[in-house]
C-alpha cells in the first residue's frame, strides 16, 4: 500500500523567503511522485513529478523538489516566496509500471505569504 | 487545450435528492478519474476509467453512487438519496496512457462543490 504524509497542515513564510514544504511517502514499490498547487475554488495543478532518473526535479513557478529514497522524501523547495504562491500544496504517490496511475494524495499543506 | 471541464460548478440539493454531475476530459486522454474533496483533505480516489470501461472503484464509491462513460468520452457521477456526508467537492481528471507505459500526470477540472442542505 502507499500513502504520504505532510508535516505541517499550514506554514507560514515573508515574501522573499525560501519555502520548504514536506513529504514523506510509504511505497513497497518504486514511487512516482508529484506535487500539485490548489488555488481557492479551482482544481489542482500539476508543479513537478518525479519519474525517474535525475532526484532533483524543476516544475513551474520556480519550484523544485528532491527524491531522497533513503529517507523517503519528497520536498518542495522556492528559494523566494511570491504573493502569488499563497495556496494549498499536495503531495502525491502512484505505483510504477501498473496499468493505470491511481494517485493517492497527501493531506495538504495551506502556504501563507506575509508581505 | 480546452483543459478538463466540469459541470456543474455548483449544486445546493436535499438531503435525498439524487445529484448528476458531468466531467469532459481532455479530448486526447483515455484515462478518466473520480475523485472526492473535503475541506482540509486531499482529494481521495472515487473511480477510473480506461476509455469506456471502470476498471476500478474505490470501497469509498457506496451504492449509492454510480459513475459511466459510455463512449469513451465524457463521464457522469450520479449520487443517489444524498445524504449530508455527500458534501464535498468532486474532482474530475484525465490522463493520457496505456498498459505498460509509464504514469502520465493527471490534469483536473476545477469541480463540482456539492453542498446537501
Amino acid at each position: 500500500a502507499q500513502s504520504v504524509t505532510q508535516l505541517g497542515s499550514h506554514v507560514s513564510v515573508s515574501e522573499g523567503a525560501l519555502v520548504l514544504l514536506r513529504c514523506n511517502y510509504s511505497s513497497s514499490v518504486p514511487p512516482y511522485l508529484f506535487w500539485y498547487v490548489q488555488y481557492p475554488n479551482q482544481g489542482l495543478q500539476l508543479l513537478l513529478k518525479y519519474t525517474t532518473g535525475a532526484t532533483l526535479v524543476k516544475g513551474i513557478n520556480g519550484f523544485e523538489a528532491e527524491f531522497k529514497k533513503s529517507e523517503t522524501s519528497f520536498h518542495l523547495t522556492k528559494p523566494s516566496a511570491h504573493m502569488s504562491d499563497a495556496a494549498e500544496y499536495f503531495c502525491a504517490v502512484s505505483r510504477t509500471k501498473t496499468s493505470y496511475d491511481k494517485v493517492i494524495f497527501g493531506p495538504g499543506t495551506s502556504l501563507s505569504v506575509i508581505p | 487545450d480546452t483543459g478538463v471541464s466540469q459541470d456543474p460548478r455548483h449544486k445546493i440539493t436535499k438531503r435525498g435528492q439524487n445529484v448528476t454531475f458531468r466531467c469532459d476530459p481532455i479530448s486526447e486522454h483515455n484515462r478518466l478519474y473520480w475523485y472526492r474533496q473535503t475541506l482540509g483533505q486531499g482529494p481521495e480516489f472515487l473511480t477510473y476509467f480506461q476509455n469506456e470501461a471502470q476498471l476500478e472503484k474505490s470501497r469509498l464509491l457506496s451504492d449509492r453512487f454510480s459513475a459511466e462513460r459510455p463512449k469513451g468520452s465524457f463521464s457522469t457521477l450520479e449520487i443517489q438519496r444524498t445524504e449530508q456526508g455527500d458534501s464535498a467537492m468532486y474532482l474530475c481528471a484525465s490522463s493520457l496512457g496505456d498498459r505498460g507505459h509509464s504514469n502520465q500526470p493527471q490534469h483536473f477540472g476545477d469541480g463540482t462543490r456539492l453542498s446537501i442542505l
